[in-house]
């Protein structure tokens, strides 16, 4: 099916160790997305890449990094995880949405990740 | 600055009875849109409806419909004959020209229909 596919959908890490969340998006959208997802404080904006060949932090970039590999893929790394990085994770692909307001985000099923 | 506000942490409805869970938005733009999407508890975010700020009538899906006050600055959803399957978190999501490529979100709304 068409979508955006996140893995994996579960992880634990120990404070300190690296990982990499993968996302593979089919639709051919141009932009992006990494949000983390804390209860009651809805969704928040890691990075994102408004295009192939470019990304941009957002609200909370802190503790990651991101690789927009191709136009398909977009990952996110965590290079020495903490526990305050405990939280779901998602990514989403939307159309470029400069000059245009009507494109909404796919997302992704989720990572939910432990640090411990 | 905050550019949505879902005040209902938590809300409780009747099965079959409607209900309306509030968003307000802060942009200076005149272009925008506004989105919501519903998240269950199996985590997946599935989108509902889009208002354009320019759009003359209200959008619906359905069972679903926006009550878009434009001068208030307000996109509530309305959900009307309330079932089991809409219990979930519902959250209020906007893009801008100057938020351009970004969505921004509120901290949602935790809906519970009691049969």
């Amino acid at each position: 099916n068409a979508g955006v596919t996140q893995t994996p959908k579960f992880q634990v890490l120990k404070t300190g160790q690296s990982m990499t969340l993968q996302c593979a998006q089919d639709m051919n959208h141009n932009s992006m997305y990494w949000y983390r997802q804390d209860p009651g404080m809805g969704l928040r904006l890691i990075y994102y890449s408004a295009s192939e060949g470019t990304t941009d932090k957002g609200e909370v970039p802190n503790g990651y990094n991101v690789s927009r590999l191709n136009k398909r893929e977009f990952s996110l790394r965590l290079e020495s995880a903490a526990p305050s990085q405990t939280s779901v994770y998602f990514c989403a692909s939307s159309e470029r949405g400069a000059g245009v307001t009507n494109y909404g985000y796919t997302f992704g099923s989720g990572t939910r990740l432990t640090v411990v | 600055a905050q550019k949505i506000t879902q005040t209902q942490p938590g809300m409780f409805v009747q099965e079959k009875e409607a209900v309306t869970l509030d968003c307000t938005y802060d942009t200076s733009d005149p272009s925008y849109g506004l989105f919501w999407y519903k998240q269950p508890s199996s985590g997946e975010m599935i989108f509902l409806i889009y208002q354009g700020s320019y759009d003359q009538q209200n959008a619906t899906e359905g069972r679903y419909s926006l009550n878009f006050q434009k001068a208030r600055k307000s996109a509530n959803l309305v959900i009307s004959a309330s079932q089991l399957g809409d219990s979930a978190m519902y959250f209020c999501a906007m893009r801008d020209i100057y938020t351009g490529n970004q969505f921004y979100f509120g901290t949602g709304t935790s809906l519970t229909v009691i049969p």
